[in-house]
């Protein structure tokens, strides 16, 4: 199973680009990169999706190398409300498996 | 309506107790997932149902029983539980399987006592 690691927290500014990077050394030819947002007492929220090269939407933007070892969340101009924890996880499904599982989430902390 | 909704938003319960957890999409989705939330730590898979068919069980103990009665609908079964499961217990719900953007609901705040 793919197991990612990320930074346990970071701090930033209000106004500036915040890059979150996810370390996947193993992840599976089929996986997909998957970055979640989570606000506290709440569920999960869907951020980005992608498998290699770079994929943007309008919250964010998501950089996989060649060989998909790591990935980098990129979100620009962050505000007050991205304070949030951010999960990196490489979803995949197998025969009669699925991997699904979190990393340990990066804290992100935007200060006025 | 892009909405998962559970019930209850809490729920406190004894080691002897046997409650029910409730999970509601109508989005159309074909995989509901549940997963357990402890403080401070990650959402864990429980539970993957396909096609209202239980895929993968990732060796969760008996006293938790999934039930999914249709496409719509998925349930955990709660009996005989310890303190230690006190925990947010989260459903998702994806358009088919692993590699599909998962809508995650609200949680249920479960105190075992």
């Amino acid at each position: 199973l793919a197991k990612t690691t990320q930074p346990i927290s970071m701090d930033s500014y209000e106004g500036q680009e915040v890059n979150i990077t996810c370390s996947h050394n193993n992840i599976a030819t089929n996986d997909y990169i998957t970055w979640y947002q989570q606000f506290p007492s709440q569920g999960p929220r869907f951020i980005i999706q992608g498998y290699k090269t770079k994929v943007t939407n309008e919250v964010a933007s998501l950089f996989i190398p060649a060989d998909r070892k790591s990935s980098t969340l990129s979100l620009p101009r962050v505000s007050l409300s991205d304070t949030a924890v951010y999960y990196c996880l490489a979803a995949g499904a197998g025969a009669g498996s699925y991997q699904l599982t979190f990393g340990k989430g990066t804290k992100l902390s935007v200060i006025p | 309506d892009t909405e998962v909704t559970q019930t209850p938003k809490h729920l406190v319960m004894g080691m002897t107790n046997k409650k029910s957890l409730k999970c509601e999409q109508h989005m159309g989705h074909r995989a509901m997932y549940w997963y357990k939330q402890k403080a401070k730590k990650p959402p864990e898979l429980m539970f993957v149902y396909s096609y209202e068919k239980l895929s993968i069980n990732e060796s969760v103990p008996s006293r938790f029983s999934p039930e999914c009665p249709n496409s719509s609908l998925l349930n955990l079964h709660l009996h005989a539980l310890q303190p230690e499961d006190s925990a947010l217990y989260l459903c998702a719900s994806s358009r088919q399987g692993a590699y599909n953007e998962q809508f995650f609901g609200p949680g249920t705040r479960l105190t075992v006592l």
